[in-house]
């Protein structure tokens, strides 16, 4: 099955500096690839997702790249604001006729200090 | 509209207890789902549901039964608690497969935090 490993475990960064969180699959069959900010005491959400079709996504100061011969993918923030700390989640799945199963990272904490 | 919701919030069991865990979503979604998170570990899928009156195992879905009776609702149950099932618990829905991204976003509720003594 898919795994999914994510680097850093932690992560600190001065205000408005950028910080990148990486991740790996194995599996070269999965599509489709969201990130989660999960802040303290909340449930995870969505904050930028991308499709195998795609290299690069943007959405304001966020940004998600893909390499699908490496089989890796990247969270990329920039100017980072106090707001941004919390924990980011990688998942990959395969998109399939019934159901979307995410395998999760095991999370990056993200500190940034003001 | 509230989105997906989750009771209770907090719950202590002893081992050898059973409980039922709820899960509600006003957004008339087809897809739900049920993720345990532990420390270091990130979420990892317990079982889910495509429609209502279907279920299908996740990846850790030993000590656990679900059920999708009706559409908005998806029921976890813990029939006999162990220690080892100590955790917080999500619930997520989404809407379809999706084209495109559209559709693929799971929505996660706030959480209920299990501890099992």
């Amino acid at each position: 099955g898919e795994n999914v490993e994510q680097h850093p475990s932690t992560l600190s960064v001065q205000e408005g500096d950028s910080a990148v969180i990486k991740c790996t699959y194995s599996d070269s069959a999965s599509n489709y690839f969201p990130w989660y900010k999960q802040e303290l005491g909340k449930g995870p959400q969505l904050i930028i997702d991308i499709r195998s079709n795609v290299g690069e996504k943007k959405d304001q100061r966020i940004a998600v790249t893909l390499n699908k011969t490496a089989k890796h993918f990247s969270l990329h923030i920039t100017e980072t604001q106090p707001e941004d700390s919390a924990v980011y989640f990688c998942a990959a799945s395969t998109i399939q006729e019934y159901g979307n199963k995410l395998v999760f990272g095991a999370g990056t904490i993200l500190r940034v200090k003001s | 509209n509230a989105g997906v919701t989750q009771t209770p919030k907090f719950r202590v069991l002893k081992t050898g207890q059973s409980m039922t865990l709820l899960c509600a979503q006003d957004m008339n979604h087809e897809y739900m789902y049920w993720y345990r998170q532990d420390p270091g570990m990130g979420l990892r899928l317990i079982h889910y549901s495509v429609g209502e009156g279907t279920t299908a195992k996740g990846e850790v879905p030993d000590g656990y039964n679900v059920s999708r009776l009706k559409k908005q609702n998806f029921l976890l149950g813990l029939e006999s608690a162990a220690p080892s099932q100590t955790s917080v618990y999500f619930c997520a829905s989404s809407y379809s497969r999706g084209s495109g991204t559209s559709g693929m976003e799971q929505y996660f509720g706030p959480g209920t935090r299990l501890t099992v003594t």
